[in-house]
């Protein structure tokens, strides 16, 4: 069964240092979404790609997040200089396209622990 | 600005027993509502889904979810748990302009006892 990709699947860095996620979403899924959860809460969204542009982002912190899909196909998500406050589980997720039939799936997240 | 409350964080429920998972929702049009599952330290699973039509939705594992416009809910219920139930629940609003962008409640965790 096909499934989105990401690794690591747990991450400690400390403070200040830069920290990268990878994703590799379902074959052919053109949309693919980056969200950043916090424990004991509930999935933000951070970046939207459609292809290999950037639909939505305007909940990613630019000063130190940044996110790329450069063939439109993997994604990767940095953080530089990484906070105490980005320890979180980080999602990725892809869907096919816009239909009432389609479905978003989820990775199974990296868990970063910022020390 | 679209927004989902799950007024429970927390709750216990027996082995056998029923389970109803409160959501409600507040949106400018119809909202397509969602069901997710979160088991610990995995990504999220979907349960069910509404867009429309019959406001009773029947998901995978025995869930279902009624959508209620008059009282803003599509509450998640299962009239029997399994220890397997045992997990994170989370409600969410989807956008009418793309899927997979979603608007999540902040989740409902659920104890099943022996």
């Amino acid at each position: 069964e096909a499934e989105v990709a990401q690794s690591p699947r747990y991450k400690i860095t400390e403070k200040s240092q830069a920290v990268a996620f990878w994703c590799d979403p379902i074959s052919g899924h053109a949309t693919l979404y980056w969200y950043r959860q916090i424990l004991g809460q509930g999935p933000e969204l951070l970046v939207q790609f459609q292809d290999e542009s950037v639909v939505d982002d305007s909940q990613l912190p630019k000063d130190r997040f940044s996110a790329e899909r450069l063939k439109g196909v993997d994604s990767t998500l940095k953080i530089q200089p990484a906070e105490l406050g980005d320890s979180a589980m980080y999602l990725c997720a892809s869907s096919d396209g816009q239909g009432l039939n389609t479905e978003a799936f989820f990775g199974q997240g990296t868990r970063l622990t910022v020390v | 600005a679209q927004s989902v409350t799950q007024p429970d964080i927390h709750i216990t429920v027996s082995e056998g027993a029923s389970l109803e998972l409160r959501c409600n929702y507040s949106y400018g049009a119809t909202p397509y509502l969602f069901w997710y599952v979160q088991s610990p330290g995995q990504g999220l699973q979907l349960l069910l889904k509404y867009f429309s039509g019959d406001t009773l939705v029947q998901g995978i594992k025995g869930f279902e979810a009624e959508f209620k416009r008059s009282q803003s809910s599509f509450n998640l219920r299962k009239p029997s748990v399994h220890w397997s139930d045992a997990a994170e629940y989370f409600c969410a609003v989807g956008s009418t302009d793309s899927w997979g962008k979603f608007q999540f409640g902040a989740g409902t965790q659920v104890v099943v006892t022996p």
